[in-house]
Formats: structure tokens, C-alpha cells, sequence
């Protein structure tokens, strides 16, 4: 079964510095979707980022990008110029190629989430 | 934007209630989810459905049951609910369609539930 490993709980930055959170999985697919979300106080969670794993160029939005190493299985999210906004838990997401058997391969699996504290 | 609106943002029940979470999504989606989240465990996959009157159980369905009645509304059932059962409770959405595996979930706001 696929696993997604974050091992850092807890991460703390200075506003406008640069951040980056780790994120490592297990899979024996070769064709797969990462995901990382961030669940703010307000406790709504939102997509940061997404990475299909076919593609070799590292996705980015904005001031957030990632650090996608198929070989390694390590997916890590770096946060530049980091805001006070930016505080908040980050999980990163796990989630098979879609399969023929309607939405079942639609799960994903989560990391064990990251607090990021951002220090003014 | 795609809107999944969850019942109740707190709920306080009491053991052995019957305790139903509802969950509305606005965008037609074919799979709906329903997570627990508590400290240092992440998000778990309780039930899940990828059509009307469809589920499959997730990680840790012992305690609870769903019920998918229209595509747009997932409930999830504490039968005879628990303390053990406090948490919060969080509910996504997602189409699905031939190319749609980068697509993300979308959620609801969480419903934080104490069980007495």
C-alpha cells in the first residue's frame, strides 16, 4: 500500500524568508499525482500545488514551487518570501493513476500533515 | 468555484446518539469523501463514493456508515456514537472523468464534533 511520510510536525520561518517542507512516499507506480494542501486557522483546506508524476519539470504557483525527485519518491514544497498569510498546516497527498473502476482510484493519501509558523 | 458546504461547523452529541454529518456539493461531482482528521494522524479516509447509492469503505469505517442518496449530498452516520468518535470531521469532492487524475478535492469547512 502507498504511504506518505512528512517528518517534520513542526516548521518555523521569518517573514520574506524562504521555507522548505519535506515530503516523501511510497509507491511501486510509475505514473502517479502529488498533491500539497494547506489547511489554514480558518480550517478550510486548498490546493498549493499539484505535480504529475510524468512530467520531469517541477510545478510551480506563484512563490510556492516543488522539488519533484521521481528516483528518490520525495516531494518537497518550498515557500519563498514567506507571508504571515502562509502560517498554517501542510499536507502533502498521494494519489494513484485512475483505474477503470469508476471513481475508487480517486483517493488520495495524506501525509501526517506540517505546522508552519511564520515569525514576523 | 466549486462550493462543498458541510452542515454544521460544531456539533456536541452524546454517546449512544444516532449522529448524522450532511455535505452538499455544487459541481456535479461523481466522488464525494468524507475524512477524520485528528492531531499527528493526518487525514483518514473513512467512506467514499463515486456515485449515487455507490461506497466503498476507506481506512477506518468501523463506527460509521453513509448514505448517498443524490449525486450532490453524501452523508456520513455514527450509528451509536462514541467518544472515541471526537474529532474533526471533513468532507471533499472531485470529479471525475477520463484525464481527471491531477484534479484535486475539494472541501468542505470541517465539522468539529465532541461526543460526551
Amino acid at each position: 500500500a502507498q504511504t506518505v511520510t512528512q517528518s517534520q510536525p513542526e516548521m518555523s520561518v521569518q517573514e520574506a524568508e524562504t521555507v522548505t517542507l519535506s515530503c516523501t512516499y511510497d509507491t511501486s507506480e510509475s505514473d502517479y499525482y502529488l498533491f500539497w494542501y494547506k489547511q489554514p486557522p480558518s480550517r478550510q483546506m486548498i490546493l498549493v500545488i499539484r505535480q504529475e508524476a510524468y512530467k520531469q519539470q517541477n510545478a510551480t504557483e506563484n512563490r510556492f514551487s516543488v522539488n519533484f525527485q521521481k528516483a528518490a519518491k520525495s516531494f518537497s514544497l518550498k515557500i519563498s518570501d514567506s507571508q504571515l498569510g502562509d502560517a498554517a498546516m501542510y499536507f502533502c497527498a498521494y494519489r494513484n493513476p485512475l483505474g477503470g473502476d469508476g471513481g475508487a482510484t480517486n483517493k488520495l493519501i495524506f501525509g501526517t500533515g506540517t505546522l508552519l509558523a511564520v515569525q514576523p | 468555484d466549486v462550493k462543498v458546504t458541510q452542515s454544521s461547523r460544531y456539533l456536541v452529541k452524546r454517546t449512544g446518539e444516532k449522529v448524522f454529518l450532511e455535505c452538499v456539493q455544487d459541481m456535479d461531482h461523481e466522488n464525494m469523501f468524507w475524512y477524520r482528521q485528528d492531531p499527528g494522524l493526518g487525514l483518514r479516509l473513512i467512506y467514499f463514493s463515486y456515485d449515487v447509492k455507490m461506497k466503498e469503505k476507506g481506512d477506518i469505517p468501523e463506527g460509521y456508515s453513509v448514505s448517498r442518496e443524490k449525486k450532490e449530498r453524501f452523508s456520513l452516520i455514527l450509528e451509536s456514537a462514541s467518544t472515541n468518535q471526537t474529532s474533526m470531521y471533513l468532507c471533499a469532492s472531485s470529479p471525475y472523468y477520463r484525464g481527471s487524475g491531477n484534479q484535486p478535492q475539494h472541501f468542505g469547512d470541517g465539522t468539529r464534533l465532541s461526543i460526551l
